[in-house]
């Protein structure tokens, strides 16, 4: 079955560690997406890719890191310099320039601790 | 710039009747709308979508009304189960920015049997 799949589900980390969240599709889209999530204030775009080798900031960029060496393949790297890190992240894959919607993987719960 | 708003965080239902979750936007440019359907701990999953050519756009017990001149959207769902009770989101596009999808802040759906 195809699918987007994120892992690990739960992750702790230490202040001043970096960490990294995986992001993995099989549905041969080529745009994903890092969205967080926090109470009240709905998702928010992290990062984005239209394309392998390519990426484009999004909102709440600061503080983060992605790559886009393969076309199934879109880590997110929460880095150090991230404020307030711990959420509940998500990420998302679509047909590129269809506009017709994403399919979401199951998230990854973030705490630092 | 919030491009979309949900003003209700909560809205609480009886089981059986309508539930009527809202949405507006400012960006004349959308031309593409989705509702998306979150239990806690999960990815979204796709609801209903909606083309700026129509007004409205119906799927079982799910129906999504659209006002441009109002630049207001909204989702009945008649009649209402326990099982619909999740976190509604309202999301938008426009064909000028690809696949990309700005989301609203979500509305907490409760429905008491």
């Amino acid at each position: 079955d195809g699918g987007i799949t994120q892992s690990p589900k739960y992750l702790f980390r230490k202040e001043g560690q970096n960490v990294t969240l995986s992001c993995e599709q099989n549905l041969n889209h080529d745009a994903m997406y890092w969205y967080r999530q926090d109470p009240g204030q709905g998702l928010r775009l992290i990062y984005y890719s239209q394309i392998v080798n390519d990426f484009q900031k999004g909102d709440i960029a600061e503080g983060y890191s992605v790559s886009r060496e393969k076309k199934e393949s879109f880590p997110l790297t929460v880095t150090s310099a991230q404020k307030n890190p711990t959420a509940f992240y998500l990420c998302a894959s679509s047909v590129r320039d269809s506009g017709y919607g994403y399919t979401f993987g199951s998230g990854t719960r973030l705490t630092v601790v | 710039d919030q491009q979309v708003k949900q003003n209700s965080p909560s809205l609480s239902v009886q089981e059986g009747r309508i539930s009527i979750l809202n949405c507006d936007y400012t960006n004349s440019m959308f031309d593409y709308f989705l509702w998306y359907k979150k239990y806690p701990a999960e990815g979204p999953t796709f609801l209903i979508s909606i083309s700026s050519i129509k007004d409205k756009n119906e799927d079982g017990r799910f129906t999504v009304f659209l006002n441009k001149s109002a630049k207001h959207l909204s989702l009945h769902i008649v009649p209402s189960q326990p099982g619909d009770s999740a976190v509604y989101f309202c999301a938008a596009s426009e064909e000028t920015s690809g696949s990309r999808l700005t989301f609203g802040e979500g509305t907490q759906l409760t429905v008491n049997p």
